[in-house]
């Protein structure tokens, strides 16, 4: 299959600071990302679909201001929590398809691990 | 409302017992369906896929899918389960008509020697 790798996997930071997360597709070409957020023992909550070379495209209730997302190549978007504060710590996971065609399955990262202190 | 249910929080079985996770979906025409499982602090990883075809799907780690159209569930079946089953398992489907991904709310599976 294909390879996503995210870093950092762990990141600690303190409040009202900005943390980058990058997300790269190592081995195919991605025009579409997408980021998710999950709560422990929850589910994935999609937070936005990130475009290459295009505004990303955000979900219903999460914030574009703080929740930047950047996709300036073909394998690597990234998501910038900016202003973090501890309600931000969270396990942030990207995923990526390789091809267009909706009968394709997403690859995600190994996911990358906030806490805000 | 388009959803994805996954009615069990937790699934219990002894190794070597034939394991099943249940999924159900509500999405309108015929979504592409696929199972996903987590280890711990990990991102996602690709068990198998439902297209067309064969109701039955085969998948990595011995483990294969039922698509029952007309109950609109997607089970996740393996014969003989193993102590490294034990992770979260995620139903998604996706619609036809939009490329997001649906996801149940994950099962943990927990298989005991």
């Amino acid at each position: 299959g294909a390879v996503v790798s995210q870093h950092p996997s762990r990141v600690i930071c303190k409040s009202g600071t900005s943390v980058k997360i990058e997300c790269r597709s190592l081995d195919f070409q991605a025009t579409t990302m997408f980021w998710y957020r999950q709560f422990p023992k929850q589910s994935l909550m999609l937070m936005a679909t990130s475009n290459e070379g295009s505004k990303a495209t955000y979900e219903q209730g999460v914030e574009k201001d703080k929740f930047l997302i950047n996709h300036a190549s073909l394998t690597l978007s990234t998501l910038t929590v900016t202003s973090a504060h501890p309600e931000d710590s969270s396990f942030y996971i990207c995923s990526a398809r390789k091809g267009g065609g909706l009968n394709t399955e997403a690859f995600f990262g190994q996911g990358t691990r906030l806490t805000v202190v | 409302a388009q959803s994805v249910a996954q009615p069990e929080d937790q699934v219990n079985v002894a190794e070597g017992n034939p394991l099943t996770v249940k999924c159900t979906y509500s999405v309108s025409g015929n979504p592409y369906l696929f199972w996903y499982v987590q280890y711990p602090n990990r991102g996602l990883q690709f068990l198998l896929k439902y297209i067309t075809g064969d109701n039955l799907v085969k998948g990595s780690y011995g483990f294969e899918a039922e698509f029952n159209k007309s109950q609109t569930s997607f089970h996740l079946k393996k014969p003989s389960a193993l102590v490294s089953d034990s992770a979260l398992y995620f139903c998604a489907v996706r619609p036809l008509q939009g490329g997001k991904l649906i996801f149940g709310q994950g099962t943990e599976l927990s298989v005991k020697p």
